[in-house]
């Protein structure tokens, strides 16, 4: 099946560090693929989207310049939290679309802590 | 945006049991899946099932789509330790161009 690869699964860093979290299809090219948050305990939100080729759909509220997107190829989207602050720790997991009305192929996330 | 709520947020059961998750939206929809997620862990697909389909069946699990009452249950036969996991359920629309609109989730821990 179609397998997502995302890295790196945890980042402990300090305050103002930023961090890139990549994403990668390994054996399906992906076009579109998505970026969530999620908090302890609670439901995925979607934070962008992320296109081949063209700029990232950012979804309301979330800042553009602090989660920056780069979908440089068909297989490869990175996230990039820029100057982190504690505020921003989360669980960061990506996801690669499998068509539309398809199912998607979720990453198994990375767990950020900033200090 | 967030758009489903399900039922109920946590279900213990004794393995052998069933369990059975409901999935209530609001806005109407193309597709409805269920996605397994275990501790720390990305999500994995369980099922689809597009708004002119009823019920579908994959395994230990079944799913049924009420597109009149906006809801969806997923049922879990015969459960084992190994289903112990949250479980989401997922809407995708044409309008919304298929992102997902994910619910709250139901934690089920299966007791051996």
């Amino acid at each position: 099946g179609a397998v997502v690869s995302q890295h790196p699964s945890r980042v402990i860093c300090k305050s103002g560090t930023s961090v890139k979290i990549e994403c990668r299809s390994l054996d399906f090219q992906a076009t579109t693929m998505f970026w969530y948050r999620q908090f302890p305990k609670q439901s995925l939100m979607l934070m962008a989207t992320s296109n081949e080729g063209s700029k990232a759909t950012y979804e309301q509220g979330v800042e553009k310049d602090k989660f920056l997107i780069n979908h440089a190829s068909l297989t490869l989207s990175t996230l990039t939290v820029t100057s982190a602050h504690p505020e921003d720790s989360s669980f960061y997991i990506c996801s690669a679309e499998g068509g539309r009305d398809q199912p998607q192929h979720f990453g198994d996330g990375t767990r950020l802590s900033i200090l | 945006s967030q758009q489903g709520e399900e039922d109920p947020q946590a279900l213990s059961i004794q393995e052998g049991e069933n369990a059975t998750m409901n999935c209530s939206y609001k806005t109407s929809i193309n597709n409805l899946q269920w996605y397994r997620q275990n501790s720390g862990r990305g999500l994995v697909h369980l099922i689809l099932i597009r708004s002119n389909e009823r019920e579908k069946h994959s395994g230990r699990l079944r799913v049924t789509l009420d597109t009149s009452k906006k809801s969806s249950s997923l049922l879990i036969t015969a459960s084992r330790a190994a289903d112990t996991a949250s479980y989401f359920c997922a809407t995708g629309s044409r309008s919304n161009d298929y992102k997902l609109s994910f619910g709250a989730g139901t934690t089920v821990t299966v007791r051996a």
